[in-house]
């Protein structure tokens, strides 16, 4: 199993551009979570899909953010346009069903910085 | 909302010592989930352990174990014999229904 993959692993960008951050979760895998990570912050959920319908987007900062899960195997983070206080790493993690006690499973991260 | 807390923002230990990360966290909830999770500089998030609250008994996992106290909603991971590899930010996290909530982590080094 290849894991939970993320795309691209690091992006600079200027501000203003539009960033768009790719995940594939792990195959069966039912729910899906991103997180941002900053020293300030530490790890922020941002939003999360069950069924690739999102449940919860409440910790997404503000209209420049969406996220979108168009079928199970593929989910976008975008940003637009970015400002340099989005510069973080994110995270992408899925969760398989079932268990009430499965973990979730994470990337290895997008590590994003906004000139 | 459930919230966690680790309050020890840095730590460090000498190899082959044992340390003890803290953790707390705040619900109304009875049964809940609970992990640490790993993560080192490579920056891949790696789950060290987990810990049913409907356990009384404390998960352990080799080198890992939990001290588990659920009145005082305490999580606290015990590391033995620390090992140069075990350098890495820590998170517990707290479960419940597919949500998760993380602590702000504690950087833990083993010096040599």
């Amino acid at each position: 199993d290849a894991g939970v993959i993320q795309s691209p692993r690091h992006e600079v960008t200027e501000m203003g551009q539009e960033v768009t951050l790719r995940c594939k979760p792990i195959s069966g895998h039912n729910s899906l979570f991103w997180y941002r990570q900053t020293m300030m912050r530490g790890l922020e959920l941002l939003i999360y899909f069950n069924n690739n319908v999102p449940i919860d987007d409440s910790g997404m900062p503000e209209d420049r953010f969406s996220a979108k899960m168009p079928n199970a195997s593929f989910s976008t983070l975008k940003i637009q346009p970015s400002e340099p206080r989005d510069s973080a790493v994110y995270f992408c993690a899925s969760r398989p069903s079932g268990a009430p006690y499965n973990e979730q499973f994470f990337g290895p991260g997008t590590r994003l910085t906004v000139l | 909302a459930q919230t966690v807390t680790q309050s020890q923002p840095e730590m460090s230990v000498q190899e082959a010592e044992t340390v003890t990360l803290s953790c707390t966290y705040d619900t109304s909830e009875n049964n809940y989930y609970l992990f640490w999770y790993k993560q080192p500089p490579s920056r891949q998030m790696i789950l060290v352990i987990r810990q049913e609250a409907y356990k009384q008994q404390n998960a352990t996992e080799n080198r890992f174990s939990v001290n588990f106290q659920k009145a005082a909603k305490s999580f606290s991971l015990k590391i033995s014999d620390s090992q140069l590899g075990d350098t890495a930010m820590y998170f517990c996290a707290f479960m419940k229904l597919g949500q998760f909530y993380f602590g702000t982590g504690t950087s833990l080094t083993v010096i040599p």
